[in-house]
């Protein structure tokens, strides 16, 4: 079956820091990937997607790359800011059956501090 | 509207109480989703809905656990006789299409605590 495993938090950075989350995903076909945010008290938000090898997806400063030979797709940011503080969640949707669904990791809590 | 809704944001409910949990998707969504996130736990898939179409109930944990959609608009998910394993973040999430190419718009989801 699907799944997605990513680094386990919380990750605490001073602001201004380099961001990486890594992600790696188990599916067959070839799967959308997507990073989703949670702010405090909040619900998801679609961060950012890509839906085939090599693409890369970036929104907000966020950057991820779909990197089909390593089954990865690493959350990166040059330059974080306090506001970043959230769970970050990546998330596959696969192209066969049940496609519908989207498969998450166990999120990525992120501290970022002054 | 704008964006999903959810009610109630919070829930607190006794030991074996039936509750209700209400989500209203944007408008034109067709496929609807519900979801639970419990600590430690992840986000957990618990049903779809796709228009007319037979749900995809193949996440509910337990038969006390059942949800319906009416209309092809808002969805109530039911819990009945709450246990405290139950406690969790129970968020819905609606997409225009089921293109894998498409994620999904989540409310910001009821927070249900059983005591």
């Amino acid at each position: 079956g699907n799944s997605v495993t990513q680094m386990e938090g919380p990750v605490t950075l001073s602001e201004e820091a380099f961001l990486t989350i890594n992600c790696t995903y188990t599916a067959t076909g070839y799967p959308s990937l997507f990073w989703y945010v949670q702010y405090p008290g909040e619900g998801l938000q679609l961060l950012l997607k890509a839906t085939k090898a090599d693409d890369k997806g970036s929104n907000k400063g966020f950057e991820a790359t779909y990197r089909k030979e390593t089954t990865s797709f690493h959350l990166e940011k040059g330059s974080v800011q306090v506001s970043d503080s959230a769970v970050y969640f990546c998330a596959l949707r696969s192209s066969g059956a049940g496609s519908y669904q989207l498969t998450f990791g166990k999120g990525t809590k992120l501290s970022v501090i002054p | 509207g704008a964006g999903v809704s959810q009610s109630p944001s919070n829930k607190v409910t006794e030991k074996g109480k039936d509750v209700e949990l209400r989500c209203d998707p944007i408008s034109g969504h067709t496929a609807l989703y519900w979801y639970r996130q419990s600590l430690g736990q992840g986000l957990e898939f618990l049903i779809y809905f796709q228009g007319n179409s037979a749900p995809d109930k193949s996440g509910l944990p337990s038969d006390r656990f059942s949800a319906e959609r009416t209309g092809g608009s808002v969805s109530t998910l039911t819990i009945q006789r709450t246990q405290q394993e139950d406690s969790a973040v129970y968020l819905c999430a609606s997409s225009l299409l089921t293109d894998r190419a498409y994620g999904y718009t989540f409310g910001s989801g009821t927070r249900l605590t059983v005591v």
